[in-house]
């Protein structure tokens, strides 16, 4: 069945160093994948999202990359602040649309001042 | 422009009981997922309605189903509550046809004991 794979399952990183987490998806259909940041307590917030007609997307310290040829794509942080620091989740789907969204394990990332 | 809002938010219940939760989408969404986050992991798919309809369901048995109603709210119910059944109970916004985007709720955090 669907699969989506995400490592590191931890990561810490100096301020204003880069961070970068990476998910590997087992449907070749698979079309979109979005990406989550939740803080303690709080709701998953879509940060990002690329579709599979794109090999990459940027919105300011943020960039998300898509290889479907080794069907994996990763989320960069630039210049990291102490507020990025939450659980990430990526995610896949397919069809058209707002579909099922099949989510990684989550990494938990933590910026060190 | 009222975002995604689930009530209640906390909830104890006790084995074997029933239990509503309940979801009104984003303003101009028509479309209602549920999903399940257990302690220290992803969401995972329990269903979306759409046109009042169940479109797509997860792997969940027959003890959890749903509904939408015509103002595109919806309800989550699930019976013969078991211990498993405790975790963050999140509801999803999107408009289904026209975009890939989904909108998390704050969710319901169940308690079974």
């Amino acid at each position: 069945g669907e699969n989506v794979e995400q490592h590191p399952s931890t990561l810490s990183v100096q301020e204003g160093d880069s961070a970068v987490i990476k998910c590997t998806y087992s449907d070749s259909a698979s079309n979109y994948f979005p990406w989550y940041k939740q803080e303690l307590g709080k709701r998953p917030q879509l940060i990002i999202d690329i579709r599979s007609n794109v090999g990459e997307k940027k919105d300011q310290r943020i960039a998300v990359t898509l290889n479907k040829t080794a069907k994996h794509f990763s989320l960069h942080i630039t210049e990291t602040q102490p507020e990025d620091s939450a659980v990430y989740f990526c995610a896949a789907s397919r069809g058209k649309g707002a579909q099922k969204l099949v989510f990684g394990q989550g990494t938990r990332l933590t910026i060190n001042p | 422009d009222a975002g995604v809002t689930q009530s209640p938010t906390h909830l104890i219940k006790t084995r074997g009981q029933q239990v509503t939760l309940r979801c009104s989408p984003k303003s101009g969404h028509d479309t209602v997922s549920w999903y399940q986050q257990a302690l220290g992991q992803g969401p995972q798919f329990i269903f979306q309605y759409y046109e009042e309809e169940e479109r797509q369901r997860g792997n969940f048995p027959d003890r959890f189903s749903g509904h939408q109603f015509p103002n595109y709210s919806s309800e989550l119910n699930v019976n013969a509550l078991l211990l498993g059944d405790s975790a963050l109970y999140l509801c999803a916004s999107s408009k289904r046809t026209s975009r890939y985007e989904q909108y998390f709720g704050p969710g319901t955090r169940l308690t079974v004991t």
